[in-house]
């Protein structure tokens, strides 16, 4: 059973580009979080999806951040005309249906450079 | 907010040595508390969980206790290893289980 695979694992975009960062859940879990890592700043919370819905975006910076959680497919975070405070690390992290809080499988992360 | 506060790093250790790595807390209601850790060139991966006061967290060596009183939750380890050299991050979940709040994280560094 592969753990949660996020593409690529390091991703460069000029400023005003768009990135996409990829998360593939683990098999049978249903549920996934993004987190944004930020130098000096730990882990932040970004947003969290079921299978088609936005459960909690409250973590989501108000322009430019997109994500979705589509029936087939991995979810996509997308981030539109990048600047050079989007540089961070972001982690995806999975979970099943059902479960106590903290079983959540991480991803190795997504390193993301504007240049 | 709930919040989280972690003990700064970096910190270096010898083989043996005991361990600590502070961590406190702020939140409503009853959270869940975790440490997550990062081995390098790897993602998060829990260590150990508490979900109530009083409870003790522990794994490979690690140990936390939930203390309510004092809104802690300290990561021990009587011996470190050069193999736990990485990057330890306090977490609280609140009570929806929906959310969760990171410290900065700890990174530790063995010496043989």
């Amino acid at each position: 059973n592969a753990g949660v695979m996020q593409n690529p694992r390091h991703l460069v975009r000029r400023r005003g580009q768009e990135a996409r960062l990829r998360c593939s859940p683990m098999k049978g879990h249903s549920h996934v979080y993004w987190y944004r890592q930020l130098p000096e700043e730990g882990l932040k919370f970004m947003v969290y999806l079921q299978k088609e819905n936005i459960i909690d975006e409250s973590g989501m910076p108000k322009e430019r951040f997109s994500a979705e959680f589509p029936k087939e497919g991995p979810s996509i975070l997308r981030i539109q005309q990048v600047v050079r405070g989007d540089s961070a690390a972001y982690f995806c992290a999975s979970s099943p249906p059902s479960g106590p809080p903290g079983k959540a499988f991480f991803g190795q992360g997504t390193r993301l450079t504007v240049v | 907010g709930d919040s989280v506060t972690q003990m700064e790093g970096p910190v270096t250790l010898s083989e043996e040595a005991f361990l600590t790595i502070n961590c406190t807390y702020t939140a409503t209601g009853y959270p869940s508390l975790f440490w997550y850790v990062q081995y390098p060139g790897e993602g998060l991966q829990l260590l150990l969980k508490a979900t109530k006061a009083d409870d003790k967290g522990s794994n490979k060596g690690f140990e936390a206790t939930y203390r309510k009183e004092t809104t802690s939750f300290h990561l021990e380890k009587g011996s470190v290893q050069v193999s736990d050299s990485a990057v330890y991050f306090c977490a609280l979940s609140d009570q929806t289980g929906n959310q969760f709040y990171f410290g900065t994280g700890t990174s530790l560094t063995v010496i043989p």
